[in-house]
């Protein structure tokens, strides 16, 4: 069935950091693609998504580029914050339209001033 | 924020009693959805609902049952609860089931002893 792997963590950067969150996806169709943050306490939020091959999505200087030939979704951010540590979760929509998402197993972001 | 309330936030309970989790939505949005979070799992949908009475299983609702009895409320019971149901539950709901955002509640801390 269709899945998603992200690179497993902790990952711990330094302020003002480059940073690279891996997320490939195993699909038999083509799924839109997302990338879920989940703050301590609290529930996952969108931070953003793409819905076709190429797309790029971003929101608040994250981005990640649907890459159909090598299935994959990667996050990145130029220069990381304290406020963005977080767990951040990779997903793709299960195809069988029903809206559900199948969910990786997050990665635990820990940004150090 | 989407108006999503859990219900218990937190619990403790024993092996073999019965819980239920209730989430309640103000959007009128008609799918919504139970999760579990499990460290090295990610999410993992337990059970989803598109519409009142419309339930249907997900990839873990072995020992879970649900009921949706209106657009805003839907619960989660676990008949004889285990020591392996102790998780984090979070409640999700969608407006529509193509490539949308799932919004999601701020979950329900549930240890079995």
């Amino acid at each position: 069935g269709d899945s998603v792997t992200q690179m497993e963590g902790p990952v711990t950067l330094s302020e003002e950091a480059f940073l690279t969150i891996n997320c490939t996806y195993t699909a038999t169709g083509y799924p839109s693609l997302f990338w879920y943050v989940q703050y301590p306490g609290e529930g996952l939020q969108l931070l953003l998504k793409a819905t076709k091959a190429d797309d790029k999505g971003s929101n608040k200087g994250f981005e990640a580029t649907y890459r159909k030939e090598t299935t994959s979704f990667h996050l990145e951010k130029g220069s990381v914050q304290v406020s963005d540590s977080a767990v951040y979760f990779c997903a793709l929509s299960d195809l069988s339209n029903t809206g559900k998402l199948i969910f990786g197993q997050g990665t635990t972001l820990q940004v150090k001033p | 924020d989407a108006g999503i309330t859990q219900s218990p936030r937190h619990k403790v309970t024993e092996t073999g009693t019965p819980v239920t989790l209730r989430c309640h939505q103000t959007e009128n949005h008609r799918y919504m959805y139970w999760y579990r979070q499990d460290p090295g799992h990610g999410l993992r949908l337990i059970h989803y609902s598109y519409g009142v009475k419309d339930t249907d299983k997900g990839e873990v609702s072995d020992g879970y049952s649900v009921s949706r009895s209106k657009t805003e409320d839907f619960l989660l019971t676990l008949e004889s609860a285990t020591s392996s149901q102790t998780s984090v539950y979070f409640c999700a709901i969608s407006e529509s089931r193509g490539a949308g955002e799932l919004f999601f509640g701020e979950g329900s801390r549930l240890t079995v002893l």
